[in-house]
Protein backbone atom coordinates (compact mmCIF):
# COMPACT_ATOMS: atom_id res chain seq x y z
CA UNK A 1 0.00 0.00 0.00
CA UNK A 2 1.26 3.73 -0.67
CA UNK A 3 2.84 5.67 2.43
CA UNK A 4 4.54 8.74 3.37
CA UNK A 5 6.29 8.76 6.84
CA UNK A 6 7.44 11.63 8.53
CA UNK A 7 9.20 11.16 11.57
CA UNK A 8 6.14 11.91 14.81
CA UNK A 9 8.56 12.90 16.98
CA UNK A 10 9.33 16.12 17.50
CA UNK A 11 12.50 18.04 16.81
CA UNK A 12 14.04 19.91 19.15
CA UNK A 13 17.03 21.73 18.30
CA UNK A 14 18.65 25.28 18.99
CA UNK A 15 18.42 28.43 17.18
CA UNK A 16 20.53 29.52 14.75
CA UNK A 17 21.51 25.67 13.80
CA UNK A 18 19.95 24.08 10.68
CA UNK A 19 16.99 21.95 10.82
CA UNK A 20 16.27 19.05 9.15
CA UNK A 21 13.00 17.27 8.41
CA UNK A 22 12.55 13.59 6.66
CA UNK A 23 9.91 12.75 4.30
CA UNK A 24 9.71 9.04 3.36
CA UNK A 25 7.65 7.67 0.61
CA UNK A 26 6.93 3.68 -0.47
CA UNK A 27 4.36 2.52 -3.53
CA UNK A 28 4.20 5.79 -5.45
CA UNK A 29 6.09 7.46 -8.15
CA UNK A 30 5.11 11.53 -7.40
CA UNK A 31 5.86 13.96 -10.10
CA UNK A 32 6.56 16.18 -7.45
CA UNK A 33 6.06 16.90 -3.81
CA UNK A 34 5.25 19.90 -1.60
CA UNK A 35 6.36 20.76 1.76
CA UNK A 36 4.06 23.41 4.54
CA UNK A 37 4.16 24.55 7.30
CA UNK A 38 1.36 24.14 9.76
CA UNK A 39 0.85 26.29 13.09
CA UNK A 40 -1.46 25.57 15.96
CA UNK A 41 -4.98 26.10 15.13
CA UNK A 42 -4.39 27.59 11.75
CA UNK A 43 -4.49 25.73 8.05
CA UNK A 44 -1.48 24.56 6.14
CA UNK A 45 1.07 26.90 4.73
CA UNK A 46 2.24 26.34 1.07
CA UNK A 47 6.27 26.54 1.44
CA UNK A 48 7.64 24.56 -1.50
CA UNK A 49 7.22 22.67 -4.45
CA UNK A 50 10.04 20.04 -6.11
CA UNK A 51 10.11 18.46 -9.41
CA UNK A 52 10.94 14.35 -10.04
CA UNK A 53 13.56 15.99 -12.28
CA UNK A 54 14.34 18.72 -10.01
CA UNK A 55 17.30 17.19 -7.35
CA UNK A 56 17.27 20.68 -4.78
CA UNK A 57 14.82 23.95 -4.73
CA UNK A 58 15.79 27.15 -2.69
CA UNK A 59 13.66 29.59 -1.27
CA UNK A 60 15.54 31.92 1.20
CA UNK A 61 16.26 30.14 4.27
CA UNK A 62 14.90 26.58 3.25
CA UNK A 63 16.04 23.75 0.93
CA UNK A 64 14.46 20.67 -0.37
CA UNK A 65 16.37 17.68 -1.97
CA UNK A 66 14.06 14.95 -3.43
CA UNK A 67 15.47 11.50 -4.06
CA UNK A 68 13.65 9.36 -6.41
CA UNK A 69 15.95 6.39 -6.14
CA UNK A 70 15.48 6.30 -2.00
CA UNK A 71 12.03 7.48 -2.44
CA UNK A 72 12.66 10.36 0.34
CA UNK A 73 12.94 14.30 0.61
CA UNK A 74 14.63 16.07 3.44
CA UNK A 75 13.48 20.00 4.54
CA UNK A 76 16.07 22.06 5.42
CA UNK A 77 15.60 25.37 7.18
CA UNK A 78 19.31 26.92 7.74
CA UNK A 79 19.74 29.77 10.81
CA UNK A 80 16.47 28.65 12.25
CA UNK A 81 14.67 30.94 14.68
CA UNK A 82 12.23 30.29 17.50
CA UNK A 83 9.98 31.86 14.84
CA UNK A 84 10.18 28.82 12.63
CA UNK A 85 8.84 26.08 15.28
CA UNK A 86 5.73 24.52 13.98
CA UNK A 87 4.47 21.48 12.24
CA UNK A 88 5.69 20.67 8.44
CA UNK A 89 4.08 18.41 6.40
CA UNK A 90 5.20 17.24 3.06
CA UNK A 91 2.68 15.98 0.47
CA UNK A 92 2.79 13.86 -2.65
CA UNK A 93 0.99 13.42 -5.95
CA UNK A 94 1.43 12.37 -9.49
CA UNK A 95 1.44 14.04 -12.54
CA UNK A 96 -2.51 13.12 -13.56
CA UNK A 97 -3.85 13.77 -10.34
CA UNK A 98 -4.10 17.04 -8.58
CA UNK A 99 -4.87 15.66 -5.43
CA UNK A 100 -1.42 15.87 -2.96
CA UNK A 101 -1.47 13.08 -0.27
CA UNK A 102 -0.44 14.38 3.07
CA UNK A 103 2.00 12.98 5.32
CA UNK A 104 1.06 13.14 9.22
CA UNK A 105 3.48 15.77 9.73
CA UNK A 106 6.90 16.40 12.22
CA UNK A 107 6.92 18.98 15.04
CA UNK A 108 10.03 21.51 14.35
CA UNK A 109 10.72 23.55 18.16
CA UNK A 110 13.43 25.69 18.13
CA UNK A 111 14.73 27.13 21.06
CA UNK A 112 16.29 30.10 21.79
CA UNK B 1 -4.88 38.54 -4.70
CA UNK B 2 -6.97 35.22 -4.10
CA UNK B 3 -8.43 34.41 -0.59
CA UNK B 4 -10.17 31.81 1.14
CA UNK B 5 -12.85 32.49 3.69
CA UNK B 6 -14.06 29.65 5.85
CA UNK B 7 -16.65 30.26 8.47
CA UNK B 8 -17.81 29.65 11.15
CA UNK B 9 -14.32 29.51 13.13
CA UNK B 10 -15.66 27.26 16.08
CA UNK B 11 -18.59 25.71 16.45
CA UNK B 12 -20.21 23.07 19.16
CA UNK B 13 -22.73 21.22 18.27
CA UNK B 14 -25.19 18.36 20.19
CA UNK B 15 -25.03 14.92 18.47
CA UNK B 16 -27.95 14.28 15.72
CA UNK B 17 -27.98 17.68 14.54
CA UNK B 18 -27.62 18.94 11.27
CA UNK B 19 -24.20 20.95 10.32
CA UNK B 20 -23.38 23.15 7.46
CA UNK B 21 -19.82 24.89 6.95
CA UNK B 22 -19.28 27.47 4.07
CA UNK B 23 -15.78 28.33 2.52
CA UNK B 24 -15.99 30.53 -0.53
CA UNK B 25 -13.04 31.93 -2.62
CA UNK B 26 -12.07 34.85 -4.01
CA UNK B 27 -9.59 36.38 -6.71
CA UNK B 28 -10.12 33.48 -9.39
CA UNK B 29 -12.03 31.07 -11.10
CA UNK B 30 -12.65 27.58 -12.07
CA UNK B 31 -10.56 26.53 -8.70
CA UNK B 32 -10.32 23.08 -7.97
CA UNK B 33 -11.78 23.05 -4.30
CA UNK B 34 -11.23 20.57 -1.35
CA UNK B 35 -12.68 19.76 2.26
CA UNK B 36 -10.47 17.68 4.71
CA UNK B 37 -10.97 17.02 8.40
CA UNK B 38 -8.15 16.59 10.79
CA UNK B 39 -8.45 14.90 13.95
CA UNK B 40 -6.32 15.77 17.06
CA UNK B 41 -2.72 14.70 16.30
CA UNK B 42 -3.81 12.92 13.00
CA UNK B 43 -2.99 14.26 9.40
CA UNK B 44 -5.14 15.59 6.69
CA UNK B 45 -8.27 13.47 5.61
CA UNK B 46 -9.39 14.30 2.38
CA UNK B 47 -13.48 14.24 2.44
CA UNK B 48 -14.65 15.71 -0.75
CA UNK B 49 -13.44 17.41 -3.62
CA UNK B 50 -14.54 19.47 -6.47
CA UNK B 51 -13.69 20.20 -10.08
CA UNK B 52 -16.45 22.26 -11.44
CA UNK B 53 -20.39 23.63 -9.91
CA UNK B 54 -22.03 20.53 -9.22
CA UNK B 55 -19.21 18.10 -9.36
CA UNK B 56 -18.31 16.14 -6.37
CA UNK B 57 -16.12 13.37 -5.58
CA UNK B 58 -16.30 11.76 -2.02
CA UNK B 59 -13.23 9.86 -0.79
CA UNK B 60 -14.70 8.42 2.37
CA UNK B 61 -18.30 7.13 3.00
CA UNK B 62 -19.42 8.94 6.21
CA UNK B 63 -22.72 11.16 7.41
CA UNK B 64 -20.99 14.24 5.49
CA UNK B 65 -21.88 15.60 2.44
CA UNK B 66 -20.48 18.68 0.08
CA UNK B 67 -22.13 20.93 -2.25
CA UNK B 68 -20.91 23.11 -5.19
CA UNK B 69 -23.64 25.65 -5.72
CA UNK B 70 -21.26 28.35 -7.06
CA UNK B 71 -18.13 28.57 -9.17
CA UNK B 72 -16.16 30.16 -5.76
CA UNK B 73 -18.51 28.60 -2.65
CA UNK B 74 -17.87 25.06 -1.61
CA UNK B 75 -20.13 23.79 1.53
CA UNK B 76 -20.24 20.61 3.70
CA UNK B 77 -22.97 19.88 5.52
CA UNK B 78 -24.68 16.90 7.53
CA UNK B 79 -28.40 15.93 8.16
CA UNK B 80 -27.11 14.55 11.99
CA UNK B 81 -23.80 14.88 13.72
CA UNK B 82 -21.93 12.22 14.98
CA UNK B 83 -19.39 12.20 17.98
CA UNK B 84 -16.90 11.18 15.69
CA UNK B 85 -17.11 13.95 13.15
CA UNK B 86 -15.42 16.32 15.87
CA UNK B 87 -12.35 17.72 14.44
CA UNK B 88 -10.74 20.50 12.64
CA UNK B 89 -12.29 20.84 8.94
CA UNK B 90 -10.02 22.84 6.48
CA UNK B 91 -11.43 24.00 2.91
CA UNK B 92 -8.80 24.71 0.35
CA UNK B 93 -8.64 25.24 -3.22
CA UNK B 94 -5.52 24.78 -6.08
CA UNK B 95 -5.04 26.37 -9.71
CA UNK B 96 -5.94 23.85 -12.39
CA UNK B 97 -2.80 25.30 -14.07
CA UNK B 98 -1.13 22.25 -14.39
CA UNK B 99 2.35 24.51 -12.85
CA UNK B 100 1.99 21.96 -9.57
CA UNK B 101 -1.06 22.13 -8.23
CA UNK B 102 -0.28 23.65 -4.77
CA UNK B 103 -3.23 24.08 -2.44
CA UNK B 104 -4.17 26.98 -0.33
CA UNK B 105 -6.13 26.40 2.87
CA UNK B 106 -8.13 28.27 4.26
CA UNK B 107 -8.60 29.24 8.72
CA UNK B 108 -10.13 26.37 9.03
CA UNK B 109 -13.32 25.70 11.22
CA UNK B 110 -12.57 23.55 14.84
CA UNK B 111 -15.99 21.61 15.34
CA UNK B 112 -16.80 19.75 18.78
CA UNK B 113 -19.60 17.37 18.77
CA UNK B 114 -20.95 16.74 22.57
Amino acid sequence: SQKIEQNSEALNIQEGKTATLTCNYTNYSPAYLQWYRQDPGRGPVFLLLIRENEKEKRKERLKVTFDTTLKQSLFHITASQPADSATYLCALDTGGSYIPTFGRGTSLIVHP
Amino acid sequence: SQTIHQWPATLVQPVGSPLSLECTVEGTSNPNLYWYRQAAGRGLQLLFYSVGIGQISSEVPQNLSASRPQDRQFILSSKKLLLSDSGFYLCAWSPLSGAGYEQFFGPGTRLTVL
